[in-house]
């Protein structure tokens, strides 16, 4: 049974603060890795995935994924007001198992 | 583009109470989910479904059941409403089943009384 895990679990940063989200999976023969935000009241929404090992960036945002030590990351550069909410890692292999979440903070 | 409708917004209902969610989905995408999210936490897969007529369980489907009878449908029931799953029911479509994209509903808010 695939756990995946994310920390902190909320977070507080200055705007313009590079902010690192952490997620961490459980079961090695994962192949889809994506981040999602959820702004409150909202549904979830897709922010960017990857498939291989390495990094992928997409304007402020910037995904790391590393397979061999089960952990992928978020990174937001120069983080705004609008980017307060909560982030959402998820896993896939044949089913799409999310995170527990990551509550963000920007503060004007 | 698509759209996901989740009826009813809200539902009330009492303990032991049987009561169903409805999602529907214009994508005409071949899979859909059903997660629960508690108090702005994380979400738990309760069913999902790759085509019609197919279900799958998820890590929290104990207390559900779920059908789907047509591609553009996926319905939950909750078999006996417990005040300690009062929480937002998201449904999700997505291409298929590995590595594609989830768009979500709006939720359904489940209230137990």
């Amino acid at each position: 049974q695939q756990k995946v895990q994310q920390s902190p679990e909320s977070l507080i940063v200055p705007e313009g603060a590079m902010t690192s989200l952490n997620c961490t999976f459980s079961d090695s023969a994962s192949q889809y890795f994506a981040w999602y935000r959820q702004h409150s009241g909202k549904a979830p929404k897709a922010l960017m995935s990857i498939f291989s090992n390495g990094e992928k960036e997409e304007g402020r945002f910037t995904i790391h994924l590393n397979k061999a030590s089960l952990h992928f990351s978020l990174h937001i550069r120069d983080s705004q007001p609008s980017d307060s909410a909560l982030y959402l890692c998820a896993v896939s292999i044949d089913k799409v198992v999310f995170g527990t979440g990551t509550r963000l903070q920007v503060s004007p | 583009g698509g759209i996901i409708t989740q009826t009813p917004k809200f539902l009330i209902g009492q303990e032991g109470q049987k009561l169903t969610l409805k999602c529907q989905q214009n994508f005409n995408h071949d899979t859909m989910y059903w997660y629960r999210q508690d108090s702005g936490k994380g979400l738990r897969l309760i069913y999902y479904s790759i085509t019609e007529n197919d279900l799958q369980k998820g890590d929290l489907s104990e207390g559900y059941d779920a059908s789907r009878e047509k591609k553009s449908s996926f319905s939950l029931t909750v078999t006996s409403a417990q005040k300690n799953e009062m929480a937002v029911f998201l449904c999700a479509s997505s291409i298929r089943t590995h590595g594609n994209t989830l768009y979500f509903g709006e939720g359904s808010r489940l209230i137990v009384v």
